[in-house]
């Protein structure tokens, strides 16, 4: 099983700061994406990168994919309560057809 | 449009006892899923329906089945519920096409399952 590793597991600020999630892996992924999901709800997809260096900008989230396509990062600038939850990363190899998941940040934001 | 819902919202139930959760979507998606997740380990996938009339084995399959009712339904059963079986259960649903280059996926509400 090729695992996607996220760090860190967890992670509390405050308001106002800025902060940055990571997805690992030792395979190549043709796509991955990053999931938002807040407590009693499934996952909703932010995003998806599907290009080795790709950067993708949702409002205040900058999302990187790497150049081998084996790892992405999400950058959150001036974080707000609004964006506590857990943040997966999700990645599908070429010609696959199955979504591997990672474990998960959660992500506190105090007012 | 109601996207993926599932039933129940909450279910406990006694070691060996069976049940079926329900999922459906209106999206007209080929592809749906059932996933679990259980605390530090994400989501697992347990069974998937790449399309209508098929279903495939996922991570953990042991303890379950499916069936792909129609291109809406797709239901999870539990044959003997066992406590290593309590999880939050996800349906999910997508367009995706094998070989294609993603695969976005619909989650449902999930469904909280205590096995005692």
């Amino acid at each position: 099983t090729q695992l996607l590793e996220q760090s860190p597991q967890f992670l509390s600020i405050q308001e106002g700061e800025n902060l940055t999630v990571y997805c690992n892996s030792s395979s190549v992924f043709s796509s991955l994406q990053w999931y938002r999901q807040e407590p009693g709800e499934g996952p909703v997809l932010l995003v998806t990168v599907v290009t080795g260096g790709e950067v993708k900008k949702l409002k205040r989230l900058t999302f990187q994919f790497g150049d081998a396509r084996k790892d992405s990062s999400l950058h959150i600038t001036a974080a707000q309560p609004g964006d506590t939850g857990l943040y997966l990363c999700a990645g599908r190899h070429t010609g696959g057809f199955k979504t591997i998941f990672g474990a998960g940040t959660r992500l506190f934001v105090k007012a | 449009n109601a996207g993926v819902t599932q039933t129940p919202k909450f279910q406990v139930l006694k070691t060996g006892q069976s049940m079926t959760l329900q999922c459906a979507q209106d999206m007209n998606h080929n592809s749906m899923y059932w996933y679990r997740q259980d605390p530090g380990m994400g989501l697992r996938l347990i069974y998937y329906s790449a399309s209508e009339g098929t279903t495939d084995k996922g991570e953990v399959p042991n303890g379950y089945n499916v069936s792909r009712l129609n291109k809406r339904e797709f239901s999870l059963r539990l044959e003997s519920a066992a406590p290593s079986q309590t999880s939050v259960y996800f349906c999910a649903s997508s367009e995706a096409v094998a070989g294609g280059s993603y695969n976005e996926q619909f989650f449902g509400p999930g469904t909280r399952l205590t096995v005692l």
